[in-house]
């Protein structure tokens, strides 16, 4: 009955390789966002999707690629992965601008 | 400078205090909003705010929109409130956290 889930939780790779983390959520939100969070814990946006089209891209290197297949599902694909790619990163689904629902994580660690 | 800037950013107090937080930000807002997240990364939303006050058992929001400023109190504090407390105006600005520690 999780909300909003995330796969994989722990995600430990090589530099250079190419990674994805998956989000789906059951709420039945329009809305779903990406966001990385640094290792002092600093939350910013990435990507955001209403109803698979694209609403938000922040700053984010081309390497990153979100993809909304429905709008249950906003999966995050990263390229050619760099040490600064290590961050968590949080999914979350919103059913308007004022509230959201957050996945429970995912530690991605570049070596 | 930080749209939404959180004081103190590490706070250690013994079991049973009374603690403040403090947000104060720079945008306009529908509605400012805490959250809590635990050793162990996941993120939970405690309050979400557009004006006055609102309690949810040990703690208690406030915002005061014409300063711009809210403040997150835990009356009686206990260990397991330790976390990092966020405040945040949805969805670009976050502050940077205050870590709480409870000591026993």
């Amino acid at each position: 009955d999780t909300a909003v889930s995330q796969t994989p939780k722990y995600l430990v790779t090589q530099m250079g390789n190419d990674k994805s983390i998956k989000c789906e959520q059951n709420l039945g939100h329009d809305t779903m966002y990406w966001y990385k969070q640094d290792s002092k814990k600093f939350l910013k946006i990435m990507f955001s999707y209403n109803n698979k089209e694209l609403i938000i891209n922040e700053t984010v290197p081309n390497r990153f690629s979100p993809k909304s297949p429905d709008k249950a599902h906003l999966n995050l694909h990263i390229n050619s992965l760099e040490l600064g790619d290590s961050a968590v990163y949080f999914c979350a689904s919103s059913p308007d601008s004022n509230e959201q629902f957050f996945g429970p994580g995912t530690r991605l660690t570049v070596l | 400078k930080n749209e939404v800037e959180q004081s103190p950013q590490n706070l250690t107090a013994q079991e049973g205090e009374f603690i403040t937080i403090n947000c104060s930000y720079s945008v306009g807002i529908s509605a400012l909003h805490w959250l809590q997240q635990h050793p162990g990364g996941g993120i939970v939303s405690l309050f979400m705010l557009s004006s006055g006050k609102k309690k949810h058992g040990r703690l208690i929001a406030t915002i005061n929109i014409q300063e711009k400023h809210s403040s997150l109190h835990i009356t009686a504090s206990h260990p397991r409130d330790s976390a990092v407390y966020i405040c945040a105006v949805y969805p670009f600005y976050f502050g940077t956290g205050t870590s709480l520690t409870v000591i026993p």
